[in-house]
């Protein structure tokens, strides 16, 4: 059975960093790229960023270019997400997702608060 | 980026009858549509692939059509369970995926 469990969400000072990880397993973690994707409260999905399965391309949505980098281990079967300068429109649960889109695996998701 | 549109924003229909879903891209994505299922602290869930092609153990009730810019979500029988919000997602043209802004289904 596949599963991601995310982890490291919590509350925040805007301009703060925050780490996010996800353990994968119940499936080849090196054969997939991942992708992180965001859900503001009471809002629509975006898309945030993915990794391709040796790290050696990595794609994010414009509006974390240059705060967020996405990285993994695969000897570890994890991904993660690096959130720097943090802002309140980042307050968002963070899913963790097999592929870099349309798949059935998603992880229950991580809640971030960025508030004073 | 293209944009996705959903409409209508809430749908109310009871259950038993059929329910309609439709997402507009704003330029083609061809046949990269997929369609998702969210309850309430949920994770969503895949329906649709490929605009048509039901994901692994979804229910023969769902299914999807269009390519190009038009795609429809039908829920042929409304079940109790169905009651949720649903968001398209276009992947034809990534990077970004985007998504829709969704459509409630609620019980008539």
């Amino acid at each position: 059975e596949v599963q991601l469990v995310e982890s490291g969400g919590g509350l925040v000072q805007p301009g703060g960093s925050l780490r996010l990880s996800c353990a994968a397993s119940g499936f080849t973690f090196s054969d997939y790229w991942m992708t992180w994707v965001r859900q503001a409260p009471g809002k629509g999905l975006e898309w945030v960023a993915s990794i391709k399965q040796d790290g050696s391309e990595k794609y994010c949505v414009d509006s974390v270019k240059g705060r967020f980098t996405i990285s993994r281990d695969n000897a570890k079967n994890s991904l993660y997400l690096q959130m720097n300068s943090l802002r309140a429109e980042d307050t968002a649960v963070y899913y963790c997702v097999r592929g870099r889109y349309a798949d059935s695996s998603w992880g229950q998701g991580t809640l971030v608060t960025v508030s004073s | 980026e293209i944009v996705m549109t959903q409409s209508p924003a809430t749908l109310s229909v009871s259950p038993g009858q059929r329910a309609t879903l439709s997402c507009r891209a704003s330029q083609s994505v061809s046949s990269g549509l997929a369609w998702y299922q969210q309850k309430p602290g949920q994770a969503p869930r895949l329906l649709i692939h490929g605009a048509s092609t039901r994901a692994t153990g979804i229910p023969a009730r769902f299914s999807g059509s269009g390519s190009g810019t038009e795609f429809t979500l039908t829920i042929s029988s409304l079940q109790s369970e169905d009651f949720a919000v649903y968001y398209c997602q276009q992947y034809n043209n990534w990077p970004p995926s985007t998504f829709g802004q969704g459509t409630k289904l609620e019980i008539k």
